[in-house]
């Protein structure tokens, strides 16, 4: 067990529907990070909160959204969903954002999303 | 930009055998860390092992280590005495100062009893 929770497990939703994934970081952990793993595109970083604020942001799409609320917990948000975003979404935490970016990330298990 | 380069879609290994998986990277930036997680087919992510791009000695966590060779720019892991519970996919990220990890494309392992 990382420490880090995701909820819910699994999801199931129909084309143009949104939904809200839920992250809740290790204790103590101030960076939150969301990836997206799908079988065809394998892991993909999404954005990165630290401590409230987003610090980085890859390949997200601009009908995905994040947060990072002032407990740290953090929600991505996806709309307007497609087939194509059914996938793995995982999030990640960890301590700090450290000078050599060699902070290690800890993984929830993940919310498996899927669009009927 | 930084990239992973796993060129090993699937491995078999004879229980208690070591097996070394393969990772190259590819960065311009002198500082950055390299790790490697697993992933059973319950999806988890399992963070193994970790090494920094200033670290001289090889990183080892138990049953892993890391053969990191920074002129190659690999950094294979090596699995000792493998187990039937580490059939599973493997991953090599890197993560330079931008904090994004890139992952490789994975390594499915399979331990034969």
């Amino acid at each position: 067990d990382s420490g880090v929770t995701q909820t819910p497990k699994h999801l199931i939703t129909a084309t143009g529907q949104r939904v809200t994934l839920r992250c809740s970081p290790r204790s103590g952990d101030l960076s939150v990070y969301w990836y997206q793993q799908s079988l065809d595109q394998g892991l993909q970083f999404l954005i990165q909160y630290y401590n409230g604020e987003e610090r980085a942001k890859g390949n997200i799409l601009e009908r995905f959204s994040a947060q990072q609320f002032p407990d740290l917990h953090s929600e991505l948000n996806l709309s307007s969903l497609e087939l194509g975003d059914s996938a793995l979404y995982f999030c990640a935490s960890s301590v700090d954002l450290s000078v050599h970016g060699t902070d290690t990330q800890y993984f929830g298990p993940g919310t498996r999303l899927t669009v009927l | 930009a930084q990239k992973i380069t796993q060129t090993q879609p699937g491995m078999f290994v004879q229980e208690k055998e070591a097996v070394t998986l393969d990772c190259t990277y590819d960065t311009s930036d002198q500082s950055y860390g390299l790790f490697w997680y697993k992933q059973p087919s319950s999806g988890e992510m399992i963070f193994l092992i970790y090494q920094g791009s200033y670290d001289e000695q090889n990183a080892t966590e138990g049953r892993y280590s890391l053969n990191f060779q920074k002129a190659r720019k690999s950094a294979n892991l090596v699995i000792s005495a493998s187990q039937l519970g580490d059939s599973a996919m493997y991953f090599c990220a890197i993560v330079v100062r931008t904090y994004k990890y890139i992952f490789g494309t994975g390594t499915r392992l399979k331990v034969l009893a």
